[in-house]
């Protein structure tokens, strides 16, 4: 039983437009999202999160939007750039601090 | 600024064996945690350290060991490697103070079991 979910495996962007991630949870009792970006063979980088006492929260380029009410949470990258294409993962805190992930979108960003 | 480093990178080995996994931090963060990665299941909880000697079991322990001696060390050990345990492992840590739970990731290590 997924707790998140990132129902799109891959996503392609023509460079320059806005790419949209998307990522839904089941559990009202997670308070903190994250996102992080991973390139092959590396590890998973923090990218932006959010409280789930906001519904927005911008860095640069990087978006990310949460819907309380209908438990669903979204990146949006603009402009997307080459260096955007990655694996993004979706993850939310429990109330154990611990951190449960969406199994990942693979972003390709087209030139 | 090390950071987080695991090792090896790379491992082959063959059923029944027994294998170790390296996990270094450099940041004395209080919290450490072993991942895998496997397609369609995202990053799957091993293991997790609150601090020195003091481990608990995450969402997929079995057939896994772990320790934590020194707040900067958290090896896993598969004591006797199955097939299904072909995978990326990731070595995270994160800082114990604030609201925030962000990890910090290692490279990953890359293991098949034959």
């Amino acid at each position: 039983d997924q707790q998140v979910k990132q129902n799109s495996p891959s996503l392609s962007v023509q460079e320059g437009r806005i790419s949209i991630l998307n990522c839904d949870y089941t559990n009202s009792m997670f308070d903190y999202f994250l996102w992080y970006k991973k390139y092959p063979a590396e590890g998973p980088t923090f990218l932006i999160s959010i409280s789930s006492i906001k519904d927005k929260n911008e860095d640069g380029r990087f978006t990310v939007f949460l819907n309380k009410s209908a438990k669903h949470l979204s990146l949006h990258i603009v402009p997307s750039q080459p260096g955007d294409s990655a694996v993004y993962f979706c993850a939310a805190k429990d109330s154990n601090y611990q951190l449960i992930w969406g199994a990942g979108t693979k972003l390709i960003i087209k030139p | 600024d090390a950071g987080i480093t695991q090792s090896p990178r790379y491992k082959i080995t063959e059923t029944g064996r027994q294998v170790t996994l390296m996990c270094h931090q450099t940041w004395s963060h209080s919290y450490m945690f072993w991942y895998r990665q496997d397609l369609g299941h995202g990053l799957r909880l091993i293991y997790y350290s609150a601090a020195a000697d003091i481990t608990d079991k995450g969402e997929v322990p079995d057939g896994y060991v772990v320790s934590r001696s020194k707040t900067e060390n958290f090896p896993l050990t598969l004591e006797s490697a199955t097939r299904s345990q072909t995978s990326v492992y990731f070595c995270a840590s994160r800082r114990t103070s604030g609201r925030e739970a962000t990890q910090y990731f290692g490279p990953g290590t890359r293991l098949t079991v034959l």
